[in-house]
């Protein structure tokens, strides 16, 4: 079973809103990651937090992480149309370079 | 912008026949991964390779092969096509000598349809 797993698995919202993803995962975690996908394409890093930080920015982009409950979440603020794609979370329980995906969660931003 | 790439984007063929989906980098990683991804589903790995000459099965069993003569090159091919195989395949790479960062670059994906 995957050991990432998003939060809602679909998400519709207007331009300008923010956007909420959660990630819940199983075991220990060297680091998380979140990636994004458009329809049909490979996926794209957008940012990576260790397991002992608790918050990262990156633009309009903010990644939340709690290891105690296992979670994180990214917020995506001020929403633009270009935003839609699918996001999925990616954890790290070692060093050994495996990612492990979740199903992710598909993100409709309507202009 | 990642410089890894994918051939054929789109793949059409007959039960049977054996294809080879190409996976090349020209940013030196020593790390590539394969991961098979269904529609609105996760991605799982089913091949990875630590540098030349090596390479693991993944997480998830395939009757696909691969190998990993050089450096940039990792190509996965399957002998007997069938149905069951239809997917995406997509392919990534990653830089361990930055230890620090472990992030994976990927493709564009190759859409596999066996008829």
């Amino acid at each position: 079973s995957q050991q990432g797993e998003e939060d809602p698995q679909a998400l519709s919202i207007q331009e300008g809103e923010n956007a909420t993803m959660n990630c819940s995962y199983k075991t220990s975690i060297n680091n998380l990651q979140w990636y994004r996908q458009n329809s049909g394409r490979g996926l794209v890093h957008l940012i990576l937090i260790r397991s002992n930080e608790r918050e990262k920015h990156s633009g309009r982009l903010r990644v939340t992480l709690d290891t105690s409950k296992k979670s994180s979440s990214l917020l995506i603020t001020a929403s633009r149309a270009a935003d839609t794609a699918s996001y999925f979370c990616a954890t790290s329980p070692g060093s050994n370079y495996k990612l492990t995906f979740g199903k992710g969660t598909l993100l409709t931003v309507n202009p | 912008e990642a410089d890894i790439y994918q051939t054929p984007r789109y793949l059409v063929i007959g039960t049977g026949k054996k294809i080879t989906l190409e996976c090349s980098q020209t940013m030196g990683h020593d790390k590539m991964y394969w991961y098979q991804q269904d529609p609105g589903m996760e991605l799982h790995l089913i091949h990875y390779s630590y540098g030349v000459n090596s390479t693991e099965k993944g997480d998830l069993s395939s009757e696909s092969t691969v190998s990993r003569i050089r450096t940039e090159h990792f190509p996965l091919t399957l002998e007997s096509a069938r149905p069951s195989h239809t997917s995406q395949y997509l392919c990534a790479s990653s830089d361990s000598a930055i230890a620090t960062n472990e992030k994976l670059f990927f493709g564009s994906g190759t859409q596999l349809s066996v008829l």
